[in-house]
């Protein structure tokens, strides 16, 4: 079965670090570029970053840029989000989200298509 | 940065009735335009990708529609199990998310 499974959440103050990772199952981690997407406790969906097949691109969301580093490991079929100077508000649940693209009529279009089941970081003092 | 705005926050519907959902992008996006479905304590469900293209499993009575900055997401014959968080998301740049529209008995 296709699936994402994240590790690595916890209880960490304010101003600590945490890394998380995420394995890939039955599917090739290297043909796809891969999200970090981060829900706060009762609130909508942010994105957070994305890296493509290469690591040659990554993009952050405004609110953890220069905070927050995306990388992978194909070799190990691993997706990982270093998480730096942890505010209150980065208190979320966060999901690994493979993000599919195919040519659509010409046009190359992204959808985020297999999410992991989450995990929880909760930041306090 | 493109934002997302989406109407209404929420809507109470009955099993059986037809619900139209909006998403209006801050500048021009194409197609560029994804749906998701979230019920509580899941991860979201991709529904619709490209603006208007059903994914591989999601019901019929879901569909799409829109370009540019104008979007909708419409479910014809409401069942039980439909009545969850709906999110549209713009891939153009980067990604931006809606604020969500909850669909309530």
């Amino acid at each position: 079965e296709v699936q994402l499974v994240e590790s690595g959440g916890g209880l960490v103050q304010p101003g600590g670090s945490l890394r998380l990772s995420c394995v890939a199952s039955d599917f090739s981690l290297n043909s796809y570029t891969m999200d970090w997407v981060r829900q706060a406790p009762g609130k909508g969906l942010e994105w957070v970053s994305y890296i493509d097949t290469t690591s040659s691109n990554k993009y952050y969301a405004d609110s953890v840029k220069g905070r927050f580093t995306i990388s992978r490991d194909n070799a190990r079929n691993s997706l990982y989000l270093q998480m730096d100077g942890l505010r209150d508000d980065d208190t979320a649940v966060y999901y690994c989200v493979r993000d599919f693209g195919m040519v659509i009529n010409d046009y190359y279009y992204y959808r985020l298509d297999v999410w992991g089941q989450g995990t929880t970081v909760t930041v306090s003092s | 940065d493109i934002q997302m705005t989406q109407a209404p926050s929420s809507l109470s519907a009955s099993v059986g009735d037809r619900v139209t959902i909006t998403c209006r992008a801050s500048q021009s996006i194409s197609h560029y335009l994804n749906w998701y479905q979230q019920k509580p304590g899941k991860a979201p469900k991709l529904l619709i990708y490209a603006a208007s293209s059903l994914q591989s499993g999601a019901p019929s009575r879901f569909s799409g529609s829109g370009s540019g900055t104008d979007f909708s997401l419409t479910i014809s014959n409401v069942q039980p199990e439909d009545f969850a968080t709906y999110y549209c998301q713009q891939v153009y740049t980067t990604r931006t998310f809606g604020q969500g529209t909850k669909v309530e008995i």
